[in-house]
């Protein structure tokens, strides 16, 4: 089993409509939690941080769920630019694992 | 731009051979991190460098090793390169405080093939 785990999709939605994400870890010690978007051959990029009583980002939406180990990204109102792969992140405490999903692509259609 | 910059761009080399890729990180940022990025695939850990020091390390060979500089930027070395390690190669610059991980910015990467 993969310790960060993400439906690879694709998920093909009409703009406008929401979108919900989830990614699920193995290891109950982990305590860093991130969304980063990824466009086609460019780098990573920074979402949002995910924190323990979820946060809000514009039509962003992250939350975590300890007791089940996943974390959830919504998406409201989505728009044509929102196409992209979408990463979860997990890390521990001591910074000595950094574990990347392999990402969730999702594609918005007019 | 995050201001994390990445040299080079694009490299070939040949099997057996060795590589050298730099990173210069967001000014402000202590620690780098470098990652793997195979084609489909999401970034994997290789390590991550806080003060100079390799701080965390992920299933990657000894072959692959690092440095960090006193103004913060950082080295990947791959030594004995095989055909596998043709990827993208990504660092990311972060400010960590005590170990606890923060937000990581990324540079545009390094393609690597080798033939």
């Amino acid at each position: 089993r993969k310790e960060v785990e993400q439906d690879p999709g694709p998920f093909n939605v009409p703009e406008g409509a929401t979108v919900a994400f989830n990614c699920t870890y193995s290891n109950s010690a982990s305590q860093s939690f991130f969304w980063y978007r990824q466009d086609c051959r460019k780098e990573p990029k920074l979402l949002m941080s995910v924190y323990s009583s979820g946060n809000e980002d514009g039509r962003f939406t992250a939350q975590l769920n300890r007791a089940s180990q996943y974390i959830s990204l919504l998406i409201r109102d989505s728009k044509l630019s929102d196409s992209a792969t979408y990463l979860c992140v997990v890390s521990y405490s001591s910074a000595s694992k950094i574990i990347f999903g392999s990402g969730t692509r999702l594609s918005i259609r007019p | 731009e995050t201001g994390v910059t990445q040299s080079p761009t694009h490299l070939i080399k040949t099997r057996g051979q060795q590589v050298t890729l730099r990173c210069s990180s967001q000014s402000g940022h202590n620690t780098v991190s470098w990652y793997q990025q195979a084609l489909g695939q999401g970034p994997q850990f290789i390590f991550q460098y806080y003060r100079e020091e390799e701080n965390g390390r992920g299933n990657f060979p000894p072959r692959f090793s690092g440095l960090q500089f006193p103004n913060y930027s950082s080295e990947l070395n791959v030594n004995a390169l095989e055909l596998d390690d043709s990827a993208l190669y990504l660092c990311a610059s972060s400010l960590d405080m005590g170990g606890t991980s923060y937000e990581q910015y990324f540079g545009p990467g390094t393609r690597l093939t080798v033939t």
